[in-house]
């Protein structure tokens, strides 16, 4: 079983569509948790970066993590066809530089 | 703007050459890492390092070494490539320990 599950999709909405992208995580000792997006061609670059459990927001997106659960998910808000791409979870325990990343989920935006 | 560039951003290359990857980060991170990434597999850290002339193995060390003789520069090497190799190579950089990896555009590498 992998760490760190997240179904690759594809995924597609209409745009103005909210989305949802989820993981599952078996370690109890992650603690960082980060969303990345990464556009065909080109590599990941950081969205939204969490510790422990709770809310974050910025402009249309917002990461959610629910650690009793294990759960870790991405919310886009009047999805733009812009939001097109493979969005990546990846966590990491304290102290511990290496990331566990999901396999990724190719989301379109349909205008 | 954090930039880490990588040399090449396709390489076709034939089994048993020896490949050099290169990655250049501006920002005087502390730290460096490789990864492949793969359909299906996500990705996996190869190799990374905290400083100059260190190195630490990650979780698919085996068929690559690396080198970072100066803070800025970090190169991964096939030694004799193979097919299994054929993959996106991505490159990340990070100031200090914990802090966001920054990647690179990534190097296709096929090797036939």
């Amino acid at each position: 079983q992998k760490e760190v599950e997240q179904d690759p999709g594809p995924l597609s909405v209409p745009e103005g569509a909210i989305v949802s992208l989820n993981c599952t995580y078996s370690n109890s000792a992650f603690q960082y948790f980060m969303w990345y997006r990464q556009y065909s061609r080109k590599g990941p670059e950081l969205l939204m970066y969490t510790y422990s459990s709770g809310n974050k927001e910025d402009g249309r997106f917002t990461a959610q993590v629910d650690k009793s659960s294990k759960y870790i998910s991405l919310f886009i808000r009047d999805s733009q066809p812009s939001d097109s791409a493979t969005y990546l979870c990846a966590t990491r325990t304290i102290g511990n530089e290496k990331l566990t990343f999901g396999t990724g989920t190719r989301l379109t935006i349909i205008p | 703007d954090v930039k880490v560039t990588q040399s090449s951003r396709y390489l076709v290359k034939r089994t048993g050459e020896k490949v050099f990857l290169e990655c250049v980060q501006d920002m005087d991170h502390e730290n460096m890492f490789w990864y492949r990434q793969d359909p299906g597999l996500g990705l996996r850290l190869i190799y990374f390092s905290y400083d100059v002339k260190m190195k630490e193995k990650g979780d698919i060390p085996e068929g690559y070494s690396v080198s970072r003789e100066k803070k800025e520069r970090f190169s991964l090497i096939l030694e004799s490539a193979s097919t299994n190799q054929t993959s996106m190579y991505l490159c990340a950089s990070s100031p200090q320990r914990g802090d966001t990896q920054y990647f690179g555009p990534g190097t296709r590498l096929t090797v036939l």
